[in-house]
C-alpha cells in the first residue's frame, strides 16, 4: 500500500461549490503539507502542518482552508470553488529531526477541474 | 526573494546518451537542494539531496552537483534509458520546512 494516498484522485466541481480534498499517510510522520501544481510554475505551498496543533499558512493560501484530523490526516477545503483554482493538488510528509537532511514523500496527487 | 529556475523546459534525447539537467537559484542562502523525479499520474519522488556544505550526491547513474555561490546545481545522467523518461524538478531549501520549486524539465528518451 501505498504511504501518502489522496482522495479522489479526479474531481470535476463547479464555481461556488464547497469541496475537500483528503490526505493520509502511514509513515509516522508529524510534517504535512498541501502544494498545487500548475502547468509551467513550480510547486506552491498552500498549508502546512508541523503537528495536529500546529497549522501554518503557505504562500498561497487565500481561498483554501485545512484540517489535522491526526497525525495521519490532512485535509484541504475549498470553501468557494472558483474556475483559477484548477490545478494538480499534492499532499506531502517529511519527518525533521533537526538538521538538513529532511526530505518529503508525495502522494499521487488529486486533478481538480472547477467549471 | 528565492527563485529557481529550470533550462531547459523540455529536453529529448535517444537513448544511451549522457546528459545533464540545470537549476539555477537566486539566493545562496541554503539549507539544500533535491531533485525530484515526476512520472505521469504519480506524485514526486526524491532522487537526490545535497547539504549545503556538500558539493555533489551519487545514487546509481545519477550525479547531482551544488554550487553555491554560484546559485547552479546539476543533476547528470549517465547511460540514459527510457525508463528516464519524466519531469525532473529542482527544490531549494531556505529553511527547516519550505521548499522553493523550479518549474521543472521535461525529459524524453528515445529508443
Amino acid at each position: 500500500d501505498a504511504d501518502v494516498t489522496q482522495t479522489p484522485r479526479n474531481r470535476i466541481t463547479k464555481t461556488g461549490k464547497r469541496i475537500m480534498l483528503e490526505c493520509s499517510q502511514t509513515k509516522g510522520h508529524d510534517r504535512m503539507y498541501w502544494y498545487r501544481q500548475d502547468p509551467g510554475l513550480g510547486l506552491r505551498l498552500i498549508y502546512y502542518s508541523f503537528d495536529v496543533k500546529d497549522i501554518n499558512k503557505g504562500e498561497i493560501s487565500d481561498g483554501y482552508s485545512v484540517s489535522r484530523q491526526a497525525q495521519a490526516k490532512f485535509s484541504l477545503s475549498l470553501e468557494s470553488a472558483i474556475p483559477n483554482q484548477t490545478a494538480l493538488y499534492f499532499c506531502a510528509t517529511s519527518d525533521w529531526r533537526g538538521g538538513t537532511q529532511e526530505t518529503q514523500y508525495f502522494g499521487p496527487g488529486t486533478r481538480l477541474l472547477v467549471l | 526573494k528565492q527563485e529557481v529556475t529550470q533550462i531547459p523546459a523540455a529536453l529529448s534525447v535517444p537513448e544511451g546518451e549522457n546528459l545533464v539537467l540545470n537549476c539555477s537559484f537566486t539566493d545562496s542562502a541554503i539549507y539544500n537542494l533535491q531533485w525530484f523525479r515526476q512520472d505521469p499520474g504519480k506524485g514526486l519522488t526524491s532522487l537526490l539531496l545535497i547539504q549545503s556544505s556538500q558539493r555533489e550526491q551519487t545514487s546509481g547513474r545519477l550525479n547531482a552537483s551544488l554550487d553555491k555561490s554560484s546559485g547552479r546545481s546539476t543533476l547528470y545522467i549517465a547511460a540514459s534509458q527510457p525508463g528516464d523518461s519524466a519531469t525532473y524538478h529542482c527544490a531549494v531549501s531556505n529553511s527547516n520546512y519550505q521548499l522553493i520549486w523550479g518549474a521543472g524539465t521535461k525529459l524524453i528518451i528515445k529508443p
